[in-house]
């Protein structure tokens, strides 16, 4: 149980386009869905917190009008990658919080989104 | 500010014991988890430790001293495939996530 896809897995835009990334809950639904960026041989770095039905709360650094997040439902987040830049280029990661399990702060990880802007 | 350290690269022996130590400062604590992390995929959920002391799971365990701000990931019996990023990671008071830059671990035959 406990599943988490993304889709795509690795994606290669044009600079200044734009490209979006969804991350599903498969088998529970999610109330707190988290986007998260790592760069090569680093940690991960929260990007934004999104709540289903409100709007995403963005880390100190992470223009929101770049990274739009919509939490449309339980079980649905996209991440869209707007004018997208060669530095843009990362591997992108969802994780999703349990809805019937309000006392755990475990996290349940997509298998990530490899984008690379050309 | 908050603060999580952990070495940035260990190396281990087939069938050895190590362990990967985790210190932290942070404000509140509400429990500290670890993952590990295969290169080009997402973190997977190791452990979860709230209370101290030691909590074992097959041939992983992992340890917390909240009023030393440490913690330890203890992995016996290495096996190749345990080569990761091993990432701990503490909940604040705010219920957020700090992350540490992780501890990769090279197993050698």
């Amino acid at each position: 149980g406990a599943v988490v896809s993304q889709h795509p897995s690795w994606v290669i835009c044009k600079s200044g386009t734009s490209v979006k990334i969804e991350c599903r809950s498969l088998d529970f639904q999610a109330t707190t869905m988290f986007w998260y960026r790592q760069f090569p041989k680093q940690s991960l770095m929260l990007m934004a917190t999104s709540n289903e039905g409100s709007k995403a709360t963005y880390e100190q650094g992470v223009e929101k009008d770049k990274f739009l997040i919509n939490h449309a439902s339980l079980t649905l987040s996209t991440l869209t990658v707007t004018s997208a830049h060669p530095e843009d280029s990362s591997f992108y990661i969802c994780s999703a919080r349990p809805l019937d399990r309000p006392d755990s702060y475990e996290q349940y990880f997509g298998p990530g989104t490899r984008l690379t802007v050309t | 500010g908050q603060n999580i350290d952990q070495p940035t690269e260990m190396t281990a022996t087939e069938g050895a014991i190590v362990q990967i130590n985790c210190t932290y400062q942070t404000s509140g604590f509400n429990g500290l988890f670890w993952y590990q992390q295969h290169a080009g995929e997402a973190p997977t959920f190791l452990s979860y430790n709230v209370l101290d002391g030691l909590e074992e799971k097959g041939r992983f365990s992992s340890f917390l001293s909240r009023s030393k701000g440490y913690s330890y990931l203890l992995l016996k019996e290495l096996q190749m495939k345990d080569s990761a990023s091993y990432l701990c990671a503490v909940i604040d008071s705010n219920y957020q996530l700090i992350w540490g830059a992780g501890t990769k671990l090279i197993i050698k035959p």
